[in-house]
């Protein structure tokens, strides 16, 4: 069974760090692009990052380029978020996702989603 | 970057209807879309990508269709387990959605 399990959300103040992970399990983690989708309370989906299998592809929405970092760890089967100036803006639900197909790149519908780990970004 | 946009934003139905929401790309995009139900305080799930091919295990009353930039997701008789939130996701380039489509009991 795929597993895919957030954390490292909280309370954060505007301007500082928080770093997610995400870690996968029942299925070939390596094989596949995975990425992070956030929700702002009661608002739709917004695509964050994507990270391709061997980290050679890796793209940004522009909304956060610059200031948050993706990458992951095909040994520990984990993925992970690393965000930095925190706006209060960035407060959402942060899901981690895997991508449908095996692909070289990060295009990709996904097939399987967490359960989200909630970031706060307040005074 | 792709926008994509779906109409219309809500839709208030009844069980059995038959209900069409519809998904506009800004550009070209061959095949490469999907389809996700949301319920309240849960995961996406997918439903349809590469347009039209049905997710394993989700309902045959779930069906798209298009291609280029215009696309559809149909539910042909819709359940009491179908009013959720539904939206479109580009995949030819980095990901984008739609902004949703609430599909509310009438």
């Amino acid at each position: 069974e795929v597993q895919l399990v957030e954390s490292g959300g909280g309370l954060v103040q505007p301007g500082r760090s928080l770093r997610l992970s995400c870690a996968a399990s029942g299925f070939t983690f390596d094989d596949y692009a995975m990425h992070w989708v956030r929700q702002a309370p009661g608002k739709g989906l917004e695509w964050v990052s994507g990270i391709s299998w061997n980290s050679g592809s890796i793209g940004y929405a522009d909304s956060v380029k610059g200031r948050f970092t993706i990458s992951r760890d095909n040994a520990k089967n984990s993925l992970y978020l690393q965000m930095n100036s925190l706006r209060a803006e960035d407060t959402a639900l942060y899901y981690c996702a895997k991508a449908l197909i095996l692909n070289p790149g990060i295009a990709a519908a996904f097939d399987y989603w967490g359960q989200g780990t909630l970031v706060t970004v307040s005074s | 970057d792709i926008q994509m946009t779906q109409s219309p934003s809500s839709v208030s139905a009844s069980v059995g209807d038959r209900v069409t929401i519809t998904c506009r790309a800004s550009q070209g995009i061959s095949s490469w879309l999907a389809w996700y139900q949301q319920k309240p305080g849960k995961a996406p799930k997918l439903l349809i990508y590469a347009a039209s091919s049905l997710q394993s295990g989700v309902p045959s009353r779930f069906s798209g269709s298009g291609s280029g930039t215009d696309f559809t997701l149909t539910i042909s008789s819709l359940q009491p387990e179908d009013f959720a939130t539904y939206y479109c996701q580009q995949a030819n380039s980095f990901p984008s959605f739609g902004g949703g489509t609430k599909v509310e009991i009438k």
